[in-house]
């Protein structure tokens, strides 16, 4: 079965350092998202990709936070200098036909800074 | 802007049935969505509700009233893997989903 597929699972980076999650979402899906989940908190939306570029944000998705689809498979997530705060669950998704159908999400990569 | 509210905690023992409601406010939207998180685990999608009414799906099925702004999970045949967060999601016309705080769901043997 299809499924999405994040790297790395964990990551552990010091505060002020730049850190890149990576995603493969489902191959024939159009409609890619990145969000975050916080330690018992709801999930999060950060940013909404389609068609090569950022269809929606929100207001945690501010200037240090980025999104590029280098190639026809992967769907990164980067954060230029990073926050104590921004320790969290990040999870990708993709769907098919955007939020008219279901989103299907990655086992997230799990980020601590320190 | 979205918001949607859940009981943050429910209760059940195994074999009983459990109703999960979710109350939102929102301008428009396609559609109410519920998903199951285990703990540390990826939100699974369970159910997809588009129009109004009752949708079935084995066990779960999920309840939609836009007058009413409220729909609701229900889960029968409790099983002690049922344990997980649920939440709720809808889909505002954009492109994105906006989660519910989640409902904690403990199954008891």
């Amino acid at each position: 079965e299809p499924e999405v597929t994040q790297t790395p699972s964990h990551q552990v980076t010091q505060m002020g350092q730049e850190v890149i999650l990576r995603c493969v979402p489902i191959s024939n899906h159009l409609y890619f998202y990145w969000y975050r989940q916080i330690l018992g908190q709801k999930v999060e939306f950060l940013v909404s990709f389609y068609n090569n570029e950022i269809s929606e944000k929100s207001e945690i998705f501010d200037d240090q936070f980025s999104v590029e689809r280098p190639d026809g498979s992967n769907f990164t997530l980067k954060i230029r200098s990073t926050k104590l705060e921004d320790s969290a669950m990040y999870f990708c998704a993709s769907s098919e036909g955007g939020s008219r159908t279901e989103a299907f999400f990655g086992q997230g990569t799990r980020l601590t800074v320190v | 802007g979205q918001s949607l509210e859940q009981p943050s905690e429910v209760t059940a023992v195994e074999g009983a049935i459990v109703q999960i409601n979710c109350t939102y406010q929102t301008s428009g939207f396609y559609g109410l969505s519920w998903y199951q998180q285990h703990d540390g685990g990826a939100p699974t999608f369970l159910s997809y509700n588009a129009l109004d009414g009752l949708e079935e799906t084995g066990r779960f099925s999920s309840f939609l009233s836009r007058s009413d702004s409220y729909g609701y999970l229900l889960l029968q045949e409790l099983q002690m893997k049922d344990s997980a967060s649920y939440f709720c999601a809808v889909s505002p016309y954009g492109q994105n989903f906006v989660f519910g705080p989640g409902t904690r769901l403990s199954v008891l043997p």
